[in-house]
């Protein structure tokens, strides 16, 4: 079994300051990575993914993740965010090895972005 | 192209009443998920299908709920009676067979239950 630990409940940031939320997973297992976006009254959106190859991926808006094995983090950072950037961020993973992969989700990071 | 599509988006209900939400998947896509999401246990798997057949409802809180897929592009969700600790957003996603067992999801907006 998998499991995802988002520490940050809320990260409140000013418009066009760097910010960075923070996953780690735990798993007996290789794993898929992925972050997805929920903006309000809205269903989840992917964000980005890992699943091989290069340790950093990117979102086409100008988000990055990097896949840290050894610590076993997947955080997510963006060095300059926008007023439209404010959503829920939610950190998932999946079994590599699983015939039937299901996803596991963290809790959720509220990414707050004021003027 | 049409992503997943869930109804209703809103539904204020009684408690001991019935409830049933709707769900129709991306075509083509194989697989089909049902997640509650709450304040306080965020995202939680309920079910899952796979070519229409239950694969894993060990999510499902208690006998009150159920799902059904009667076909590639139709689930239902039933919760039977209501009660107001159910009340919460119920997620409905599918995934491809292109995405091979990678676990990506494509989620519906939600149906946002009240249990009065």
């Amino acid at each position: 079994a998998q499991s995802v630990t988002q520490l940050d409940s809320q990260v409140p940031v000013f418009e066009e300051a760097p910010v960075e939320l923070r996953c780690n997973y735990s798993s007996s297992v290789s794993v898929y990575l992925f972050w997805y976006v929920q903006y309000p009254n809205q269903g989840l959106q992917l964000l980005l993914k890992y699943l091989s190859g290069s340790t950093l991926v990117e979102s086409i808006n100008g988000f990055e993740a990097e896949f840290n094995k050894s610590q076993t983090s997947f955080h997510l950072r963006k060095p300059s965010v926008h007023i439209s950037d404010t959503a829920e961020y939610f950190c998932a993973v999946s079994d590599m090895n699983s015939g039937y992969s299901t996803l596991t989700f963290g809790k959720g990071t509220m990414l707050l972005v004021s003027p | 192209d049409a992503g997943v599509i869930q109804s209703p988006r809103h539904e204020v209900t009684e408690m001991g009443q019935e409830v049933t939400l709707r769900c129709k998947p991306i075509s083509g896509h194989n697989s089909l998920f049902w997640y509650r999401q709450t304040m306080m246990r965020g995202l939680e798997l309920l079910i899952y299908f796979n070519n229409n057949v239950p694969i894993d409802d060990s999510g499902m809180p208690e006998d009150r709920f159920s799902a059904k897929m009667p076909n590639a592009s139709f689930s239902t969700l039933k919760i039977q009676p209501s009660e107001p600790r159910d009340s919460a957003v119920y997620f409905c996603a599918s995934s491809s067979p292109l995405q091979g067992n990678t676990g990506e999801l494509f989620f519906g907006e939600g149906s946002r239950l009240t249990v009065l």
